[in-house]
């Protein structure tokens, strides 16, 4: 089956750039999605299609996918921002796959 | 906007199945091209995806789950369903529903229900 692999962490202060990454074997290959998760809360997409925003998510998000490794990035970090993050893919074997998570604290 | 709901029961004792149903608002489940998927994610644990039906009653599974998993829709009530059979406490979680348009993400979700396995 499929794997991605996520930091457990990352940590950023604000107004840096934080990166977090998603391993996965030739993920260039597929398409990349990333949610969002605050405590309590339902996941919400950030970024899917590897790059693209949905509307009324801040331009400070971005993302990237090139051979094994997929990036979000988030710019001009905010307390806000504080949250694990999930990547995804569609795999036709393993059908969806979620990464196993990222904490991003912000110092 | 559509908006999605899970109900169901909260406690379900081990060995018996888990039954939630998703209702879906603000739009008819069975326009567009989209597909209703079920996710859970145990306390404190990582999202994993348990399956999928799409609009025109075609579902996908994890392969984990396959034999114990069974998804349905209902039309007439805007709502799909999820039964898992045979639980165990391993299958206590937060359960989600969520909406993917089509290209594999899930761009609409439910608030959760937390489904405990417990005698």
């Amino acid at each position: 089956s499929y794997v991605l692999t996520q930091p457990p962490s990352v940590s950023v202060a604000p107004g840096k750039t934080a990166r977090i990454t998603c391993g996965g074997n030739n993920i260039g290959s597929k398409s990349v999605h990333w949610y969002q998760q605050k405590p309590g809360q339902a996941p919400v997409l950030v970024i899917y299609y590897d790059s693209d925003r949905p509307s009324g998510i801040p331009e400070r998000f971005s993302g990237s996918n090139s051979g094994n490794t997929a990036t979000l990035t988030i710019s001009r970090v905010e307390a806000g921002d504080e949250a694990d993050y999930y990547c995804q893919v569609w795999d036709s074997s393993s059908e969806v796959v979620f990464g196993g998570g990222t904490k991003l604290t912000v110092l | 906007q559509v908006q999605l709901q899970e109900s169901g029961p909260g406690l379900v004792k081990p060995s018996q199945t888990l039954s939630l149903t998703c209702t879906v608002s603000g739009g008819s489940i069975s326009s567009g091209s989209y597909y209703w998927s079920w996710i859970r994610q145990p306390a404190g644990k990582g999202l994993e995806w348990i399956g999928r039906i799409y609009t025109s009653g075609s579902t996908n599974y994890n392969p984990s789950l396959k034999s114990r998993v069974t998804i349905s829709v209902d039309t007439s009530k805007n709502q799909f369903s999820l039964k898992l059979s045979s639980v165990t406490a391993a299958d206590t979680a937060v359960y989600y529903c969520a909406r993917d348009p089509g290209g594999g993400s899930f761009q609409d979700w439910g608030q959760g229900t937390l489904v405990t396995v417990s005698s």
